[in-house]
């Protein structure tokens, strides 16, 4: 089955620098890959996606690029904020069904 | 308009008691599903139901079993809980015509067994 490695597990970045977040997947069948963001004691929720037809995808400061011959995918937040201060987790699957998830990134944003 | 509802929002059993965790959507999503969470292991998907009537085996089934109740309503039980299954629960669906595969979450269930 799918297996999907994210790295790092912790990220410090300084506000308004860049962070970039890394997942590997296994299964060159999966066509979906999405981001969910969890805020502490919250729920995940969804905040960007990109299907393997794409190369990248784009909102505002957030931005997800895909290289199916590697097999990898990386989400990429601009201009961070202390919002951002949140557990991101990577995501694959074929489909809309069996979501696998990776072990998720702890993202500090530092005043 | 509630979204994805989970009950209890904590629990705490002793080895061998069992207990039912309850969650119901009212997005009309076809498909549901539990996932646990655990401290650097990501989100692993225990039980899904594609669709009202079926269930499939995820990730970490073993120790649980799932009901389908209704389109709405999709409830997992844990028959003989044991330490291992201290975990945070998340109930979630999927489905709607805008959305597709975008997983809608519960508020999760933090369970601690003795």
């Amino acid at each position: 089955g799918e297996n999907v490695e994210q790295h790092p597990s912790t990220l410090s970045v300084q506000e308004g620098d860049s962070a970039v977040i890394k997942c590997t997947y296994s299964d060159s069948a999966s066509n979906y890959f999405p981001w969910y963001k969890q805020e502490l004691g919250k729920r995940p929720q969804l905040i960007i996606d990109i299907r393997s037809n794409v190369g990248e995808k784009k909102d505002q400061r957030i931005a997800v690029t895909l290289n199916k011959t590697a097999k990898h995918f990386s989400l990429h937040i601009t201009e961070t904020q202390p919002e951002d201060s949140a557990v991101y987790f990577c995501a694959a699957s074929k489909g809309a069904q069996k979501l696998v998830f990776g072990q998720g990134t702890r993202l500090t944003i530092n005043p | 308009n509630a979204g994805v509802t989970q009950t209890p929002k904590f629990q705490v059993l002793k080895t061998g008691q069992s207990m039912t965790l309850q969650c119901a959507q009212d997005m009309n999503h076809n498909s549901m599903y539990w996932y646990r969470q655990d401290p650097g292991m990501g989100l692993r998907l225990i039980y899904y139901s594609a669709s009202e009537g079926t269930t499939d085996k995820g990730e970490v089934p073993n120790g649980y079993n799932v009901s389908r109740l209704n389109k709405r309503e999709f409830s997992l039980r844990l028959e003989s809980a044991a330490p291992s299954q201290t975990s945070v629960y998340f109930c979630a669906s999927t489905g709607g015509p805008a959305t597709n595969e975008k997983l809608f979450f519960g508020s999760g269930t933090q369970l601690s067994v003795l």
